[in-house]
């Protein structure tokens, strides 16, 4: 089975600290992404990457960019985190083996951010 | 632009009725993927099923069906013989072709409580 660890289950960090989440995969895939869950509004898109060193917009970028630079590792980071951006992060993997691009995500168990 | 409605924010029943999750999407691509996750209270996504735009077949999977309906845009799920391990929180995502299948679009998701 794909293996998806994010390095945290909680954090707590203060409004304009620089924060990091990690992810790593061990399955080989190709795509990695980064979603925020929010109540009442799902899964949004952050930030994806097809290959090592590549990253592409989502759809709420603003906040955040990404590293990635091995290809089981993909980092979110915020620059200066703000109350707003306290959320549940989820990262997904997924492969291009599927006959299509569009192939399930495989999760890892997400990062509860608490931002004060 | 692609869109994923589940109108139903929380339904609740008892151990062994049958329940329906509703999913009504929106795409102007001809060529597109749904999928349903399941979140337990662990908080890891798993995937259910993937159905592409061309397959109008149902398709069960023990006490899981999926009824897919091009005509009305929508891809229910229904749970036959509920049980307790069924609580979860439940999405439904959409995957264009057009996008190279890095942007899956999520509903907002439905809370199943399951009593026993």
């Amino acid at each position: 089975d794909v293996k998806v660890t994010q390095s945290s289950r909680y954090l707590v960090k203060r409004t304009g600290e620089k924060v990091f989440l990690e992810c790593v995969q061990d399955m080989d895939h190709e795509n990695m992404f980064w979603y925020r869950q929010d109540p009442g509004l799902g899964l949004r898109l952050i930030y994806f990457s097809y290959d090592v060193k590549m990253k592409e917009k989502g759809d709420i970028p603003e906040g955040y960019s990404v590293s990635r630079e091995k290809k089981e590792r993909f980092s979110l980071i915020l620059e200066s985190a703000s109350t707003n951006q306290t959320s549940m992060y989820l990262c997904a993997s997924s492969t291009v083996s599927w006959g299509s691009y569009n192939s399930p995500l495989h999760f890892g168990n997400g990062t509860r951010l608490t931002v004060t | 632009a692609q869109k994923v409605t589940q109108a139903q924010t929380e339904i609740s029943v008892v151990e062994k009725e049958d329940v329906t999750l509703d999913c009504v999407y929106e795409t102007r691509d001809t060529t597109y993927y749904l999928f349903w996750y399941k979140q337990p209270p662990s908080g890891e996504l798993v995937f259910l099923i993937r159905r592409n735009s061309f397959d109008e077949q149902n398709e069960i999977s023990g006490r899981y069906s999926w009824n897919f309906q091009k005509s009305t845009s929508s891809f229910n799920f229904t749970i036959t013989a509920s049980q307790v391990v069924d609580s979860a929180v439940y999405f439904c995502a959409l995957s264009e072709s057009g996008t190279g299948g890095f942007k899956t679009i999520f509903g907002a998701g439905t809370r199943l409580f399951v009593k026993a």
